[in-house]
């Protein structure tokens, strides 16, 4: 059973344009949302996190903006760059440490 | 610090053969998780260890088992493969089992089963 759902699947941005990718979850255990950036050939890097009893965490060009009520976040990423360019995964983490995952959005940033 | 290891990167076995994955945690975490992933599926978790007993374990069959090292070190282990098993298994650490604690991801191992 998919807990988190992601979309878009894919995203092409344009250099300097901002990049948005949602998820929304069902499962109200989870009360912490990572977000996780990985490039071919590698394993996913955390990227940035929230937990729920907050609306908005900012990072640099990434931002997480969440709405608890809605149960759904988003990762936004300003000014998107060609390095950017990787696919990104939302999670959700329920007690046990075990990261139930989107299905990722792969974005490419056009130069 | 140097990050997560995992050995060997790549592997190709045959159905039916069983298979061993090694990860190596960054120094000092002491909770290490198994993750999955595959096109299909995409990530999926298998089970976590700390202090070399496991907390946590997925959806997955009893053929994929795992082990933790007094050293926090852990294996995984893989029975009588089958097709489906093609996949990057990846391990990722992180300091203890604490919700909220950053997980960090190794570069996986690449398993090819024929």
């Amino acid at each position: 059973q998919q807990q988190v759902k992601q979309s878009p699947q894919s995203l092409i941005v344009q250099k300097g344009g901002i990049s948005i990718i949602n998820c929304a979850y069902e499962n109200t255990a989870f009360d912490y949302f990572p977000w996780y950036q990985q490039f071919p050939g590698k394993g996913p890097a955390l990227l940035i996190a929230i937990r729920p009893d907050v609306s908005e965490k900012k990072e640099g060009r990434f931002t997480i903006s969440f709405n608890k009520s809605a149960k759904q976040f988003s990762l936004h990423i300003m000014d998107s760059q060609p390095g950017d360019s990787a696919t990104y995964f939302c999670a959700g983490e329920t007690s046990g440490s075990r990261l139930t995952f989107g299905e990722g959005t792969q974005l490419t940033v056009n130069p | 610090k140097a990050g997560v290891t995992q050995t060997p990167r790549y592997l190709i076995k045959t159905r039916g053969q069983q298979v061993t994955l090694s990860c190596s945690p960054i120094s000092g975490h002491r909770s290490v998780s198994w993750y999955q992933q595959t096109p299909g599926q995409g990530l999926q978790f298998l089970f976590e260890y700390f202090s070399e007993t496991q907390r946590n374990k997925g959806n997955f069959p009893g053929r994929f088992s795992g082990r933790q090292f007094s050293n926090s070190r852990s294996e995984m282990n893989v029975s009588t493969l089958e097709l489906g098993d093609s996949a990057l298994y990846l391990c990722a650490s992180r300091w203890g089992p604490a919700k909220g604690l950053a997980q960090y991801f190794g570069p996986g191992t690449r398993l090819t089963v024929l």
